[in-house]
């Protein structure tokens, strides 16, 4: 799987969009982009995923660059629940045999 | 998360004593996997298991075991608990050959004291 790197934390206010960078230089063209994030003492959720073009769900929105070395995930309206550690992932497919591999993450707090 | 329940939520136990932590789901999905997740450390990757009786090593599997002898139980086993394993544990479902995410479970919080 492609390394990503993220800062290591970012502060947003309450009510604003906030907006995650990661850069994975290294993407092979079948490897897609995930997005997760763990609140505090809970279990990482999935966001959303994609491949190439930019997807929007209810949760949020991925923005992948045409060059595919980097991305940002977008959360429009954030709400101080929005606070939690955000990851990157780049794996050729989401479910498989050898899991995922977390690194350290963006710290994201929203400020009131 | 709906459909995936760890037992217990949180354990205290003492060095040398076995453990077993669970993992039930209810999706039917082919893949489970055991996390555990430490300060400084992030994530990493235990045990995980393909199918019934199917199961391999992750990145941190010593001092562990695992059985999966129903497509729903995947169990953890710490067959001499260690200080150094005090950490909280996460599972996780996922479905093959799909390109969508993995759920997790809300965790087992383990001290060996």
């Amino acid at each position: 799987d492609a390394k990503t790197t993220q800062p290591t934390s970012m502060d947003c206010a309450e009510g604003r969009a906030a907006n995650l960078p990661c850069n994975h230089s290294t993407i092979s063209g079948n490897e897609y982009v995930y997005w997760y994030r763990q609140i505090h003492s809970q279990g990482p959720q999935y966001i959303i995923h994609g491949l190439k073009n930019n997807e929007t769900n209810e949760m949020a929105s991925l923005i992948i660059t045409e060059d595919r070395k980097s991305s940002t995930l977008i959360l429009p309206h954030a709400t101080l629940r929005d606070t939690a550690v955000y990851y990157c992932i780049v794996r050729v497919s989401g479910g498989g045999a050898d899991g995922l591999t977390f690194g350290k993450g963006t710290h994201l707090i929203i400020q009131p | 998360d709906a459909g995936i329940t760890q037992s217990p939520r949180h354990k205290v136990t003492e060095t040398g004593t076995p453990v077993t932590l669970r993992c039930h789901q209810t999706e039917n999905h082919r893949y489970m996997y055991w996390y555990r997740q430490d300060p400084g450390h992030g994530l990493r990757l235990i045990h995980y298991s393909y199918g019934v009786k199917d199961t391999d090593k992750g990145e941190v599997s010593d001092g562990y075991s695992v059985s999966r002898s129903k497509t729903e139980d995947f169990l953890l086993t710490l067959e001499s608990a260690t200080s150094s394993q005090t950490s909280v544990y996460f599972c996780a479902i996922s479905e093959s050959r799909q390109s969508y995410g993995y759920t997790f479970g809300s965790g087992t919080r383990l001290t060996v004291v």
